[in-house]
């Protein structure tokens, strides 16, 4: 069965710090893809970074970067010089193609940015 | 102009009431999808569909019911609410079946007395 394990409940991070939020998965599909999700105190689920189980690089969007190691079933979020504005609740989720397509998610870690 | 649109944003409601909510996406995707916050932030898809036709339906009471009347729309109507039905309740599509990420709804928070 697929799974999706964020083993971190809560994070503090001081302002400007860079921050690694832990996610590990578990599929037995070859073919699958990894995201991350941000959900700030307002609610919506704001999408941040994808990576595919066939990308050779690790993906990379402005200040977030994916930690991607494939034999460890590992999809990290690296997020450098943290913000205020990054606090908030991050949700890793992941997409099995032969199974319907279905996009599971984490339990999600709440990141707070100390000023 | 909101790519994902949900309403009601907020539903109170009484234990055995119906209640509706009505999701609209104007970004031409074929798939789209109602997931489930409760109350400890864990997510969880309820169903899923393409082109008008449910692909995943996740052993979730018969109590809910989706409708799709376009590929365009998907609406989740419940009836008989219990207690534990409340939650965020959120609308997503994507550009296809194992196509692209998800775009959320901005969720409704679903309270049942």
């Amino acid at each position: 069965a697929q799974k999706i394990t964020q083993t971190q409940p809560g994070m503090f991070v001081q302002e400007k710090e860079a921050v690694t939020l832990d996610c590990t998965y578990d599929t037995s599909d070859p073919s699958y893809g990894l995201f991350w999700y941000k959900q700030p105190s307002s609610g919506e689920m704001i999408f941040l970074i994808y990576q595919g189980s066939y990308d050779q690089q690790n993906a990379t969007e402005g200040r977030y970067s994916l930690n991607f190691q494939k034999a460890r079933k590992s999809a990290n979020l690296v997020i450098s010089a943290s913000q205020l504005g990054d606090s908030a609740m991050y949700f890793c989720a992941m997409r099995v193609y032969s199974s319907a397509s279905k996009i599971i998610f984490g339990s999600g870690t709440r990141l707070s940015i100390r000023p | 102009d909101t790519a994902v649109s949900q309403t009601p944003k907020y539903l109170v409601t009484q234990m055995g009431n119906d209640k509706s909510i009505k999701c609209e996406q104007n970004l031409g995707h074929d798939t789209m999808y109602w997931y489930k916050q409760d109350s400890k932030k864990f997510l969880k898809i309820m169903f899923s569909y393409n082109n008008k036709e449910l692909i995943i339906n996740e052993t979730v009471p018969n109590r809910f019911s989706p409708k799709s009347p376009d590929k365009a729309h998907l609406n989740l109507h419940i009836n008989s609410l219990e207690l534990g039905d409340s939650a965020v309740y959120f609308c997503a599509s994507s550009q296809g079946q194992g196509i692209g990420e998800l775009f959320f709804g901005e969720g409704s928070r679903l309270t049942v007395l």
